[in-house]
Parts: C-alpha cells; structure tokens; sequence
C-alpha cells in the first residue's frame, strides 16, 4: 500500500526566514505534484515533477524530486505571508496503467509577519 | 472556463438519508476521482474512473457508490448517510496520459446529524 507522509505537519515561520517541507513516499513512483490549499478553498495545482531530479521554481517556492529516495523537498525562500496555507505532496503510482493520486498528510504553513 | 463543477456546494443530511453529490468536468478528461477531505487532515481518495464506464476503488470506498456513464459527469453517491461520512467532497479530473495535475472542484461540505 503506498504511503505518502509530509514533515512537518505544522509549521510557523517567521517572515524572511527559509525552510523546507519534506514529502516521502513508500512506493516506485517518478511523478510527483504539490498543491496548496487556502482554508476553506479547494486544492491549486503549484508544481508537477516528472523524472528523478526535476527541479521547478515559482517565485519563492522550488520542489525537487528524487525518486531513488523517494524524496520530493518543498523549499520556501525569505517567506511572506501570502504563503501562509495548508500544503500537500501527491504521488502517481507508476506502473500500474492507471493514474491515481495519493496525497500526503499536507502540512500547515503560517508565517507570521 | 468551468473547469470542474461540484453540486451542492453545501448540504445536511440526516442520519440514514441518501444523496447524490454532482461533479462535471468540460475539459474532455478521462480521468476522474473522488476525494474526502476530513477537518484538518489529508485527502483520501474514495473512487476513481479511468473513462466512462470505468470505475475503480480508492482508498476508501465504504459507505458510497459511483457511475460514469458520460465522459463528463461522475456523481459519488452516498447510501444510508453515517456521522462518519461528514466531510468535505472534492471532485477532480485529469488528462489520460498521464504526466498531468489533477484539477479539483470547489468542493462539496456535507454534514451528517
């Protein structure tokens, strides 16, 4: 059974400051998405990580993805508070001839200004 | 653009009430899924469907029913309504290649008293 698990599951931060959101998976898979969900609001589709070492970057925030380790990493740089939101790791098994998404735990960024 | 579009946006069942939670999708995609979202949590994902026709078991299927008899529409059906199906219903669907993001409805908020 896959299992998708992302650390930490709450985070607060101060504005400015950088840090990384982890998402690990149990399972072969080489494709990876982030979402971001604002409280109250369906999930907004961030980045979509195809191969083993893609790296996408969208103003403050760059996902990797290592699938040997079976790592995607979520990296926040000098954070702001339009940040603030609930994100979750998805994985797509692969191989199986179908594509479902398996999500992760998600993890609740605040950043306080 | 619709994109995915969920009915009702909110409902209260009673225990033992049936319902039907409407999704369309106007993006001609094949896929599609069902998700449940509890207060604080994850997604889990309840069913999926590869095309009309085609329907599949997620990770928590129990308690609902599906049917796609047209590429767009995928209605989640709930039988028998339990305290422990209060939740937020998301819809998504994605593009069947593969290699793409799901899209999410808004979601569907239902409360069961």
């Amino acid at each position: 059974e896959l299992k998708v698990e992302q650390n930490p599951l709450f985070l607060s931060m101060q504005e400015g400051k950088n840090y990384t959101i982890y998402c690990n998976y149990s399972t072969t898979s080489d494709r990876l998405y982030w979402y971001r969900q604002d409280p109250g609001k369906s999930l907004e589709s961030l980045f979509v990580l195809l191969s083993n070492g893609a790296v996408k970057q969208e103003g403050r925030l760059m996902a990797s993805l290592d699938t040997k380790a079976r790592l995607s990493t979520l990296h926040i740089t000098a954070a702001v508070h339009d940040l603030s939101a609930t994100y979750f790791c998805a994985v797509d098994i692969a191989g199986t001839g179908t594509y479902k998404y398996i999500f992760g735990t998600g993890t609740r960024l605040k950043v306080l200004a | 653009n619709a994109g995915v579009t969920q009915t009702p946006k909110f409902r209260i069942l009673k225990i033992g009430q049936s319902m039907t939670l409407q999704c369309t999708q106007d993006m001609n995609h094949n896929y599609m899924y069902w998700y449940r979202q509890d207060p604080g949590m994850g997604l889990k994902l309840i069913y999926y469907s590869v095309g009309a026709g085609i329907t599949d078991k997620g990770e928590v299927p129990n308690g609902y029913n599906v049917s796609r008899s047209t590429t767009e529409d995928f209605p989640l059906r709930l039988e028998l309504a339990a305290p422990s199906q209060t939740s937020v219903y998301f819809c998504a669907s994605s593009y069947s290649g593969g290699n793409t993001e799901a899209f999410f409805g808004q979601g569907t908020r239902l409360t069961v008293v």
